[in-house]
């Protein structure tokens, strides 16, 4: 398909076990950005990049959570020694080039930790 | 602290009325703001968009309202339809700043 797609949809892990989630933007689509949605709640920014340039992690919890996107394209996001309120679902997004191009969402990965 | 506020959590509307969604924000340096759609299973899709030097937008039924003294914007959909049904979110942004602020997000149910 031409969306966003992200892997694995589904996660369950125990607490302390280090996840991976990945994205896969629509080709073409220089920036890229992950959020993270609780239950009842709106997207929350995390981080994004420009090509494979990390440009703002303002939004990233604490230093056991990191991202890369190493050729500009595929990214990872790598949550290590999960906790229980690492719970959530946790959504990529890409655009064309920049904000005020449309971000195209993918279906998100749901994440929870037991 | 919430930074864009959407203080219903729901609405029901009648078929062929008008929805009216609302949004609050409180960041003066708010200058872009954004209405996403979500349905169950899926993630947010993009609706409609303003900048802070219109105070309206239009695209068929969805028209955006912005009153940038209020800190607050508008969704209106005429008329409403059954497949309208989901959950709208509100965002804003800087543009200097590259990252969207959602809201809370209102479910909408348009019922036939």
């Amino acid at each position: 398909g031409a969306g966003v797609s992200q892997s694995p949809r589904y996660k369950v892990t125990k607490r302390g076990q280090d996840v991976a989630l990945r994205c896969d933007p629509i080709s073409g689509h220089v920036s890229l950005y992950w959020y993270r949605q609780a239950l009842g709640q709106g997207p929350e920014f995390l981080t994004y990049f420009n090509y494979e340039a990390q440009q703002d992690k303002s939004g990233l919890p604490n230093d056991r959570f990191s991202a890369e996107r190493p050729e500009g394209s595929i990214s990872t996001l790598t949550i290590q020694r999960t906790e229980q309120r690492d719970s959530a679902m946790y959504r990529c997004a890409s655009s064309l080039a920049g904000l005020t191009d449309t971000q195209y969402f993918g279906p998100g990965t749901r994440l929870t930790v037991l | 602290d919430q930074q864009v506020k959407q203080n219903s959590p729901s609405l029901s509307v009648q078929e062929g009325r008008i929805s009216i969604l609302n949004c609050d924000y409180t960041n003066s340096m708010f200058d872009y703001f954004l209405w996403y759609k979500k349905y169950p299973a899926e993630g947010p899709t993009f609706l409609i968009s303003i900048s802070s030097i219109k105070d309206k937008n239009e695209d068929g039924r969805f028209t955006v309202f912005l009153n940038k003294s209020a800190k607050h914007l508008s969704l209106h959909i005429v008329p409403s339809q059954p497949g309208d049904s989901a959950v709208y979110f509100c965002a804003a942004s800087n543009t200097g700043f590259q990252k969207l602020v959602f809201g809370t997000g209102t479910r909408l149910l348009v019922s036939p």
